[in-house]
C-alpha cells in the first residue's frame, strides 16, 4: 500500500503558483519525501526530494512540516507544460528497492 | 547522452505467447527495476535487481521473469501465465539509492 495521500486532481492558472499537498502521517525517521511527475505515456521524472528541511531546485520547492507528516510541492510559476500527474512517495534510502507509487495528483494548468 | 532505453515503445502479442521487454542503461547504475502501470493507476513493482546476477520479486511478480546477466541490461519476460499482461511497463535504474531514473516505457497489448 502507498504510504501517502494526495488529492486526485487540481487545477492551476498559468503563471500562478501550484501548491500540491501530500500527507504522509506514518513516515518514519529515515524516510525521505520524493516527488516525481509523469506526463502522459512517458516515464516519471524526478523533481525534488527532502528529509526534514525545505528544499528548492530549478524545478520546484518542497516544504516539509516540522512533524514531517505532510509536505507541499510548489511550482512557483506553473506553465501548460507542467500539466501532469504528480506523485509524492516516501521511502528509506536504505530500502529504495521497495519504492511504491500511489495514484498521484493530476494537475491541470489552464490559460 | 546517458539514459535508460526501453524498446520497443509499442508491442503487440497474441495471448499465450511469451514476450520479452528490453531495458538498457548506460548510467553505470547498479540497481534496476521493473514497474507496471495500468490506466489511471500508480506504478506497481514487478522485479528489482540491486546487483548483477541477483534479483528480487516485487509486489506483483507472478507471471513475470527477469535476468540480470549484465549491469547494463535487465530484460523482463511476460509469460503466458500472466493473466492480464496488457499494460504500460516502465524500467528504472538508480545508483547508491539516488532518485530513480525512468525509461519512457513499453506499452504492451495482448489480444
Amino acid at each position: 500500500d502507498a504510504k501517502t495521500t494526495q488529492p486526485t486532481s487540481m487545477d492551476c492558472a498559468e503563471g500562478r503558483a501550484a501548491n500540491l499537498p501530500c500527507n504522509h502521517s506514518t513516515i518514519s525517521g529515515n524516510e525521505y519525501v520524493y516527488w516525481y511527475r509523469q506526463i502522459h505515456s512517458q516515464g516519471p521524472q524526478y523533481i525534488i526530494h527532502g528529509l526534514k528541511n525545505n528544499e528548492t531546485n530549478e524545478m520546484a520547492s518542497l516544504i516539509i512540516t516540522e512533524d514531517r507528516k505532510s509536505s507541499t510541492l510548489i511550482l512557483p510559476h506553473a506553465t501548460l507544460r507542467d500539466t501532469a500527474v504528480y506523485y509524492c512517495i516516501v521511502f528509506d534510502s536504505g530500502t529504495a528497492s521497495k519504492l511504491t507509487f500511489g495514484t498521484g495528483t493530476r494537475l491541470q494548468v489552464t490559460l | 547522452d546517458g539514459g535508460i532505453t526501453q524498446s520497443p515503445k509499442y508491442l503487440f502479442r497474441k495471448e499465450g505467447q511469451n514476450v520479452t521487454l528490453s531495458c538498457e542503461q548506460n548510467l553505470n547504475h547498479d540497481a534496476m527495476y521493473w514497474y507496471r502501470q495500468d490506466p489511471g493507476q500508480g506504478l506497481r513493482l514487478i522485479y528489482y535487481s540491486q546487483i548483477v546476477n541477483d534479483f528480487q520479486k516485487g509486489d506483483i511478480a507472478e507471471g513475470y521473469s527477469v535476468s540480470r546477466e549484465k549491469k547494463e541490461s535487465f530484460p523482463l519476460t511476460v509469460t503466458s501465465a500472466q493473466k492480464n499482461p496488457t499494460a504500460f511497463y516502465l524500467c528504472a535504474s538508480s545508483w547508491n539509492n539516488s532518485p530513480l531514473h525512468f525509461g519512457n516505457g513499453t506499452r504492451l497489448t495482448v489480444t
